[in-house]
């Protein structure tokens, strides 16, 4: 168990609909990572966040946003949502931005159907 | 801009047979390398950084810079190993990590 907390585990929703996935990080973490892994696109980074502020942002999609709460706690909302978006969606957190291990969570599967 | 190649999609070995998986990198700063393994699809799990010079479940992986490798070497593999290996660069001022697509090693009986 990595510390890090993802929920939901699964969810199946419908093209153009709106999802929100949550993210706890290890205790003590300050920076939470959002990664999309998909069968043809591989382990993509979408977005950091530190502190509740914004530190780099990837490959994240106009549709998609995300934000870090004052609890540390992160959520993903990805919205017009397509059968491309289909993927699994990792959490992962570190203790500081920059110059060390980052740990992820079990990930949440994603399936637009 | 920062990249990670692992030129092999597909690997198997023999149980007991050496492995070694191939990663290279591109990036113009100082490096921080990391190995992660994921098994069926579950969480990714650190394996190896390159600053610790460690070995876990008999991995060892060293830091080339001159060929900007950073290569994944176990001298005797097990059945326990087949999994995706997946090599990742930190870099930028965010240290986000950059991953290479990964290597599906198979060990066979």
């Amino acid at each position: 168990d990595s510390g890090v907390t993802q929920t939901p585990k699964h969810l199946i929703t419908a093209t153009g609909q709106r999802v929100t996935l949550r993210c706890s990080p290890r205790s003590g973490d300050l920076s939470v990572y959002w990664y999309q892994q998909s069968l043809d696109q591989g382990l993509q980074f979408l977005i950091q966040y530190y502190n509740g502020e914004e530190r780099a942002k990837g490959n994240i999609l106009e549709r998609f946003s995300a934000q870090q709460f004052p609890d540390l706690h992160s959520e993903l909302n990805l919205s017009s949502l397509e059968l491309g978006d289909s993927a699994l969606y990792f959490c992962a957190s570190s203790v500081r931005t920059g110059g060390n291990t980052i740990y992820f969570g079990e990930g949440s599967w994603l399936t637009v159907v | 801009a920062q990249r990670v190649t692992q030129p092999e999609k597909l690997l198997s070995v023999f149980k007991g047979a050496p492995v070694e998986l191939k990663c290279n990198y591109s990036y113009s700063g100082s490096p921080e390398l990391f190995w992660y393994v994921q098994y069926s699809r579950q969480r990714l799990q650190l394996l190896l950084r390159h600053i610790s010079r460690e070995s876990i479940k008999g991995f060892t992986a060293d830091l080339n810079k001159g060929e900007t490798s950073f290569h994944l070497k176990k001298p005797f593999a097990q059945e326990e190993d087949s999994a995706m290996y997946y090599c990742a660069l930190g870099a930028g001022s965010a240290r986000q990590l950059t991953f290479g697509s990964g290597t599906q090693l198979t060990v066979l009986p």
